[in-house]
């Protein structure tokens, strides 16, 4: 079992709509969740953090948080093309050095 | 990223050729610095991490290595390349006390 998983997509929405994006992890001991975006070529943005279940909400991100079922998940709402890239999410389990694990991304892509 | 600096932007080496990259930070004194590996298709692999000058900690047996000579340089080295260290690397920094990390722009790396 991969530490963080993600549907590589990609996920097609159009202009306008809420995308969606899931993230499973497998370390119950994780503290801090993030996603970044990365546009092709271009090196991973920090966009949102969140550190307790429940919703965080960032202009038009929410962040969404659930420990006991180790999920996270992002919503975009009215997506807009330059939304279109590669989104990360990473879990850190704190400690020492704050070791971030990365999964392997879901492209999104947004329809005009 | 516009606090970490990265060069070169990309390279081209042959394979058994040396490597050099390197990464500074502005502003913040005593980060911690991350090396990361972004390889084609695959999630990003953490390979450095540094708590301070002098000190690293390697992720993952390679033929790479690296060193901080200075609170705010993070360098990647390599004395002979192998096709598999193709990729994107990436420098990452954390400030004390905070979970989020930061990336720098990146250098793309082709070995051929």
């Amino acid at each position: 079992q991969k530490e963080v998983e993600q549907n590589s997509g990609p996920l097609s929405v159009p202009e306008g709509a809420i995308a969606s994006l899931n993230c499973t992890y497998s370390d119950r001991g994780s503290q801090s969740f993030f996603w970044y975006r990365q546009y092709s070529g271009k090196s991973p943005e920090l966009i949102m953090s969140i550190y307790s279940n429940g919703d965080k909400e960032d202009g038009r991100f929410t962040a969404q948080l659930n420990k006991a079922s180790q999920y996270v998940s992002l919503l975009i709402r009215d997506s807009q093309p330059s939304d279109s890239a590669t989104y990360l999410c990473a879990v850190n389990r704190g400690g020492g050095y704050q070791k971030v694990t990365f999964g392997t991304g879901t492209k999104l892509q947004v329809i005009p | 990223s516009q606090t970490i600096h990265q060069w070169p932007a990309t390279l081209v080496q042959p394979v058994g050729s040396p490597l050099s990259l390197e990464c500074t930070v502005e502003g913040t004194s005593n980060p911690n610095l991350y090396w990361y590996r972004q390889a084609a298709g695959r999630g990003l692999q953490l390979l450095f991490y540094s708590v301070g000058i002098g000190q690293i900690s390697s992720e993952v047996p390679q033929n790479l290595s690296a060193s901080r000579p200075q609170d705010r340089q993070f360098i990647l080295s390599s004395k002979k390349l192998l096709l598999s260290d193709s990729g994107f690397y990436l420098c990452a920094k954390r400030l004390a006390g905070e979970a989020e990390q930061f990336f720098g722009p990146g250098t793309r790396l082709t070995v051929l």
